[in-house]
């Protein structure tokens, strides 16, 4: 059965740094979506992508995050200049189609800043 | 957007025994799904389920559009069950693209 893959599965990152992470999405998926988990927390929906370009964002999404799909496999999300508050479990999801269509997640990636 | 409320938010079961998860959501949702967080952070989908019932295994869900709720039911638990379940809809007339969670179930199977 086709999963979603994303790496790495955990990164370590100081703060200032930048960090990319990974997805390869289901490949007849055409929406691709990005979320966050702080520990403890509830998954928090960041940014839709259809069509090579932004379709949607949450007011968590600032100007520090960006994502591309830069080959048309692999879809990323970009953090430019972590802070300690970046640290949570990052989850990519596709679907078919758009909100009333199921999306199918990725393992998750864990960012801890320190 | 949509409200996605979840009750209980702790459940502590004796591993046999069964449990019923709700959640309520605030509006009419074309998108509801149920997932289960492992205790590595995997989210496992569990079940598509804008409306109607389904059932794989031990699991089955029943979510009534009409009424805005969405149970989940778990039958003869294991120890494996154990994490926490979401469940998430997207809002039918709508705003966000993204699914909207609730804050979850924290359930603990006990051997």
């Amino acid at each position: 059965e086709p999963e979603v893959t994303q790496t790495p599965s955990h990164q370590v990152t100081q703060m200032g740094q930048e960090v990319i992470l990974r997805c390869v999405p289901i490949s007849n998926h055409l929406y691709f979506y990005w979320y966050r988990q702080i520990l403890g927390q509830k998954v928090e929906f960041l940014v839709s992508f259809y069509n090579n370009e932004i379709s949607e964002k949450s007011e968590i999404f600032d100007d520090q995050f960006s994502v591309e799909r830069p080959d048309g496999s692999n879809f990323t999300l970009k953090i430019r200049s972590t802070k300690l508050e970046d640290s949570a479990m990052y989850f990519c999801a596709g679907s078919m189609g758009r909100r009333d269509t199921e999306a199918f997640f990725g393992q998750g990636t864990r960012l801890t800043v320190v | 957007g949509i409200q996605v409320e979840q009750s209980p938010p702790d459940l502590i079961l004796q591993e046999g025994a069964n449990s019923t998860l709700r959640c309520n959501f605030s509006d009419s949702v074309n998108n509801l799904q149920w997932f289960h967080q492992n205790p590595w952070g995997q989210l496992i989908n569990l079940f598509y389920i804008p409306s109607g019932t389904k059932q794989n295994g031990r699991l089955s869900a029943t979510t009534v559009a009409t009424e805005r709720y969405s149970l989940l039911y778990i039958s003869s638990s294991q120890t494996t069950d154990s994490g926490v379940y979401f469940c998430a809809g997207a809002y039918s007339g709508g705003g966000a693209d993204g699914l909207t969670f609730g804050k979850g179930t924290h359930l603990i199977i006990q051997p």
